[in-house]
């Protein structure tokens, strides 16, 4: 079966400094990957997919980046973390068929920017 | 451009009630599949149903039960008898043929009450 894992699970950053949250995926080959924050109370953005390895398309232009080195790890990035960048960081995988995805979700990160 | 409205934002019931949660879309493709997930506290969203929008049947999981009907554009989840359990934030989300995109509703919060 399917897994997918996420860390860290919490994480406490101040302003101006970077980040890497990253995702893998196990028990599938060539998923779709994809990167959602949910602020408090608010429902899912989508913030990057992936089609394959090194393919990212964003959604949202923002000082987050994502990468994809391998073919079921997903990553993402930021070089100065803003206050609104705090959230819950989700990473889903689908199994990358013709159509839109059944998305499946991670244990998500809560970043919190102080 | 597609659209998923929650209307309501929290509910409140009493265990063993049944209460319904609404969700109500836009689109202009034919072709479309809507889904219902779960967050319960912990934060990680579980996949409940994707339907097709050429299958207006409506479905049975134990106590739970979806009703999609095109003509009002509305894919409406059903829980029978709440249990405690039941309590987390329900999303209904939309993605349109060929597109990797799922839009996601602001979420309707359920408390069960014991």
């Amino acid at each position: 079966s399917q897994t997918i894992h996420q860390w860290p699970a919490t994480l406490v950053q101040p302003v101006g400094s970077p980040l890497s949250l990253e995702c893998t995926v196990e028990g599938t080959s060539n998923p779709n990957l994809y990167w959602y924050r949910q602020a408090a109370g608010r429902g899912l953005q989508l913030l990057f997919y992936s089609v394959g390895i090194g393919q990212i398309s964003s959604e949202v232009p923002q000082n987050l980046s994502a990468s994809r080195p391998q073919d079921r790890q997903f990553i993402l990035s930021s070089k100065k973390l803003l206050l609104s960048d705090s959230g819950f960081y989700l990473c889903a995988w689908g199994p990358g068929l013709v159509g839109p995805d059944t998305q499946y979700f991670g244990p998500g990160t809560r970043l919190t920017v102080l | 451009a597609q659209k998923v409205t929650q209307a309501q934002t929290e509910i409140s019931v009493v265990e063993k009630e049944d209460v319904t949660l609404d969700c109500v879309y836009e689109t202009r493709d034919t072709t479309y599949y809507l889904f219902w997930y779960k967050q319960p506290p912990s934060g990680e969203l579980v996949f409940l149903i994707r339907r097709n929008s050429f299958d207006e049947q409506n479905e049975i999981s134990g106590r739970y039960s979806w009703n999609f009907q095109k003509s009002t554009s509305s894919f409406n989840f059903t829980i029978t008898a709440s249990q405690v359990v039941d309590s987390a934030v329900y999303f209904c989300a939309l993605s349109e043929a060929g597109r990797q995109k799922v839009t996601f509703g602001t979420g309707t919060k359920l408390q069960v009450i014991p």
